[in-house]
C-alpha cells in the first residue's frame, strides 16, 4: 500500500540556516505529493503541492522537488524564520485512491 | 473563502460514554474526512464520505462511527470513549472528486479528553 516516511520527529534550528524536511514515499501510481503545514492551535493548511510537469512548487520561501527516482519530496527553504516553527506533515494522494495518506509529521523548532 | 467549523472545541467524557463530533463546511465541497491526529503518528484516517449519504471506513474506523446527513455536514461518534484517551480529530473537506489531485481543507479540531 501507499506511504509517507518522515524521518525526523523534531527539527532544531537557529533562525537564519537553511531548512530541510525529508520525505520519500511509496506509492503505486503517480501520486500528487503535498506538504501542510500547521501552526500551533491552528489548522493544518497547504503549504505546496508538487507538479505534473516537474516545476518545482513554492510558497513562502519555501520549496519542494519531487523526484521520482528517489521517491522523495524533501521541503527546503534557505533560511529560517522564527514564525516559521510549526509542525509539517507531507503527504500524498494518488489515482483511484479517495483516501491521503499522511507522514508521521516533523516538528520544526526555530530559536533566535 | 469558506471555512471549516468543528464543534466543539473541546469535549470531555467519561469512559465508555458515546460521544459526537460535528463538522459544518461552507465550501460546497463533495468529499469530507474525519482524521485523528496523534503526536508522532500524523493523521490516520477514520471514516471519509465522497457524498451526502455516502461513508467510507478509513485506516481507523473501529469504535466509531459518521453520519453524512447533508453535503455541508459531517458529524463523528465515538462509540465507547477510552478511559485517559487523549485525541485531537480533525475534520477536513476536498473540492476534487476522491481529493485526488485538490488539497484538503482542514477545521482547527476537537479534542477529546477520557476520565
Amino acid at each position: 500500500g501507499d506511504s509517507v516516511t518522515q524521518t525526523e520527529g523534531l527539527v532544531t534550528l537557529t533562525e537564519g540556516l537553511p531548512v530541510m524536511l525529508n520525505c520519500t514515499y511509496q506509492s503505486t501510481y503517480s501520486p500528487f505529493l503535498f506538504w501542510y503545514v500547521q501552526h500551533l492551535n491552528e489548522a493544518p493548511k497547504l503549504l505546496l503541492k508538487s507538479f505534473t510537469d516537474n516545476k518545482r512548487p513554492e510558497h513562502q520561501g519555501f520549496h519542494a522537488t519531487l523526484h521520482k527516482s528517489s521517491s522523495s519530496f524533501h521541503l527546503q527553504k534557505s533560511s529560517a524564520q522564527l514564525s516559521d516553527s510549526a509542525l509539517y506533515y507531507c503527504a500524498l494522494s494518488d489515482r483511484g485512491n479517495y483516501k491521503y495518506v499522511f507522514g508521521a509529521g516533523t516538528r520544526l523548532k526555530v530559536i533566535a | 473563502g469558506g471555512i471549516i467549523t468543528q464543534t466543539p472545541k473541546f469535549l470531555i467524557g467519561q469512559e465508555g460514554q458515546k460521544l459526537t463530533l460535528k463538522c459544518q463546511q461552507n465550501f460546497n465541497h463533495d468529499t469530507m474526512y474525519w482524521y485523528r491526529q496523534d503526536s508522532g503518528k500524523g493523521l490516520r484516517l477514520i471514516y471519509y464520505s465522497i457524498t451526502e449519504n455516502d461513508l467510507q471506513k478509513g485506516d481507523l474506523s473501529e469504535g466509531y462511527d459518521a453520519s453524512r446527513e447533508k453535503k455541508s455536514s459531517f458529524s463523528l461518534t465515538v462509540t465507547s470513549a477510552q478511559k485517559n484517551e487523549m485525541a485531537v480529530f480533525l475534520c477536513a473537506s476536498s473540492p476534487d472528486w476522491g481529493g485526488y489531485t485538490g488539497q484538503l481543507y482542514f477545521g482547527e479540531g476537537s479534542k477529546l479528553t477520557v476520565l
